[in-house]
């Protein structure tokens, strides 16, 4: 089955302690972005990535490290969480850049940083 | 002021109601998308649109490049249709990669 793959899909943590969200697709596509959702603010891109080894900022990238060592994973690294991280994080691919074509999203994170 | 508004930010029709959820933006595009977040929180691409109008089943967007304006209809309207449209839009100076989101459309329809 085609899909994008998020985990984990709920964590907890605390502030300072580094974290990992993985994101996974089967479906050879190119492009991959990591977005946030927050109430009132709707949902904000962090990073993208076009490539292997080809990454760039979305609008709120500050916190955030991402990596593209694989066509199909592209991992969000939270080096030091902090409270206004929390969130409700998810991770999307396509074909070829958003401008071309539609994007197939992962099922979301909830992140809580205490 | 945001560059991408909703509205209306929330609707709620009774079942069979033809629905218009529109979007604005203030900044020239390469291509719009619709997204539908169910009440679970999953999201959907519904349509991606340059130019003009697409249809899928009871769902039909349409786009007006002059007016900076666009539109996702729903005919029929089903309770199973309530859920959150999101709009985005992509600026041609991204390079075609970035996406900036409406607030959403809360649609509650009614049996």
């Amino acid at each position: 089955e085609a899909q994008v793959t998020q985990n984990p899909r709920y964590l907890i943590t605390v502030t300072g302690k580094k974290l990992t969200v993985t994101c996974s697709q089967n479906m050879n596509h190119e492009y991959m972005s990591w977005y946030r959702q927050d109430p009132g603010l709707g949902l904000r891109q962090i990073y993208y990535s076009m490539n292997v080894e080809a990454t760039d900022k979305g609008d709120v990238p500050e916190g955030y490290k991402v990596s593209r060592k694989e066509k199909r994973n592209f991992p969000l690294i939270l080096e030091s969480p902090s409270p206004n991280q929390t969130s409700l994080y998810f991770c999307a691919s396509s074909p070829d850049r958003p401008s071309y074509n539609e994007q197939f999203f992962g099922p979301g994170t909830r992140l809580t940083v205490l | 002021k945001n560059e991408v508004e909703q509205s209306p930010q929330n609707l709620t029709a009774q079942e069979g109601e033809f629905i218009t959820i529109n979007c604005s933006y203030s900044v020239g595009i390469s291509a719009l998308h619709w997204l539908q977040q169910h009440p679970g929180g999953g999201i959907v691409s519904l349509f991606m649109l340059s130019s003009g109008k697409k249809k899928h089943g009871r769902l039909i967007a349409t786009i007006n490049i002059q007016e900076k304006h666009s539109s996702l209809h729903i005919t029929a309207s089903h309770p199973r249709d309530s859920a959150v449209y999101i709009c985005a839009v992509i600026k041609p100076e991204t390079s075609g990669s970035r996406l900036t989101f409406g607030e959403g459309t809360q649609l509650t329809v009614n049996p």
